[in-house]
Order: structure tokens, then sequence, then C-alpha cells
């Protein structure tokens, strides 16, 4: 069957500390690979996209990459801050659609002052 | 800019009643909108995808006949939850794409549905 994880429901990090959160999935081809940030009772927010010929991505404190042959991208969050914490999702959509998303089972993560 | 709104935000109803969700992005043209339901502390499960002016694709598994979609214009798209009852009760997010393969998703923020 196929699968979205992400490696740990929640995971609790030092402030200033680089956070990184796994998701892996099992019978997907993906064409595009995002992440998002979820606030409680918001929808989520858009942050990276990483296509499937990629193998990292940056953008300010944010890095992503992208292993085919693994099955598995990482998120890293750099210098962490209390503002940090939020439920990060990350969501493939396959090839034989492009704009199809689903979702992974989310990690909460939590920085710690 | 990519400004998706989503109405109501909460809502309680009468069990065997229906409920309409809507969805407009206000900024942006969306080709394409997506329905998706969130259990608590779980993942967003796509329910299905609608195109402007033509009959959404539901996932495996979600009844076309409870939960039904309209994409009217490029800028509104509804769900509405027909014959509510209590195991319909969550919380329902709608997403808006211009399209293009691989393009952000945009969310409202959502619509808690409660069903007694």
């Amino acid at each position: 069957s196929q699968k979205i994880e992400q490696n740990s429901e929640a995971l609790n990090i030092q402030e200033g500390k680089t956070a990184t959160l796994t998701c892996n999935y099992t019978n997907y081809s993906p064409a595009y690979l995002q992440w998002y940030r979820q606030d409680p009772g918001r929808g989520p927010v858009f942050l990276l996209l990483i296509r499937e010929n990629e193998k990292e991505k940056r953008k300010e404190r944010l890095k992503v990459t992208f292993d085919t042959t693994l099955k598995q991208s990482l998120f890293h969050i750099t210098a962490s801050q209390p503002a940090d914490s939020a439920t990060y999702l990350c969501a493939l959509a396959p090839m034989n659609t492009g704009n199809q998303f689903y979702f992974g089972t989310g990690t909460s993560l939590t920085v710690i002052p | 800019g990519a400004v998706v709104s989503q109405h109501p935000s909460r809502v309680i109803c009468k069990s065997g009643t229906s409920v309409k969700i809507e969805c407009r992005s206000l900024d942006f043209q969306a080709t394409t909108m997506f329905w998706y339901r969130q259990f608590p502390k779980k993942s967003l499960m796509l329910m299905a995808t609608s195109n402007e002016g033509s009959k959404a694709t539901y996932e495996q598994g979600v009844e076309k006949d409870k939960f039904l979609i309209n994409h009217a214009s490029l800028t509104l798209s509804t769900l509405t939850v027909t014959s509510a009852h209590p195991e319909d009760s969550s919380f329902y997010i709608c997403s808006a794409s211009t399209g293009t393969s691989g393009s952000p998703l945009h969310f409202g923020n959502g619509t808690r549905l409660t069903v007694t």
C-alpha cells in the first residue's frame, strides 16, 4: 500500500540548534515533493518545493533534500527559534498527476527557548 | 497574494441535515481546487479534486453522493456534506492551485464541522 510517513510525531529541540525532520514514502513515484507548515486550527502554509531530479533546495534557514533511491526527503531548520514551533507536513505529487498532493503524517516541532 | 478564504470556520448541525462549505480564491484564478479532511492529530486526507467547469474526481473510499463538490467558477468551489452524521464531524480544508504541475497549494483556514 502507499504510505507517506514522517519519522516522529513530536520533536523537541533547543533554540539555536538544527531541527531535522524526515519524510519517507513507499509505493509512490513522486514528481514533486513539498513541505508545509501548519499551526493549530489553521490551514497549511507552503514552504518549499523540490523536484524529483533535484537533490537539494534552500530558502533562508530552510533546507530540503530529496533522495529518490532511499525514497526519503529531509527537512532542516537551522538556527531554530521558538517561532518555528509548529507541525510540519511533507506532501508529494505522483508523476501521473503533477498537482494532486498527498500528505504525510506530520511532525510536531517544539523549539525550547 | 494567493489568499484562499473558506467559510464558515465553524459549524454545528443536527444529524440528517446538510452543510455547505465555501472556498474562494481571492486574488488569483484557481484552475484546480482540492478538498481535504483532517482528523485530530492526523494528516490531511485528500477527498477530491475539482477542476473548474467539470465534475470532481473523488479519491477511493470517498462517497461522492455524500460529499457534493461544485466548482462553478475559477474562484469558487463548494463542498456540501449531505445528510450529515456524527462520524462526518471533522476539520475540512480546501486548497487552490493554479493548476501548473508542482505549483504550491494555497489553503483556506478550514471548517470545523460538528454533527450532533
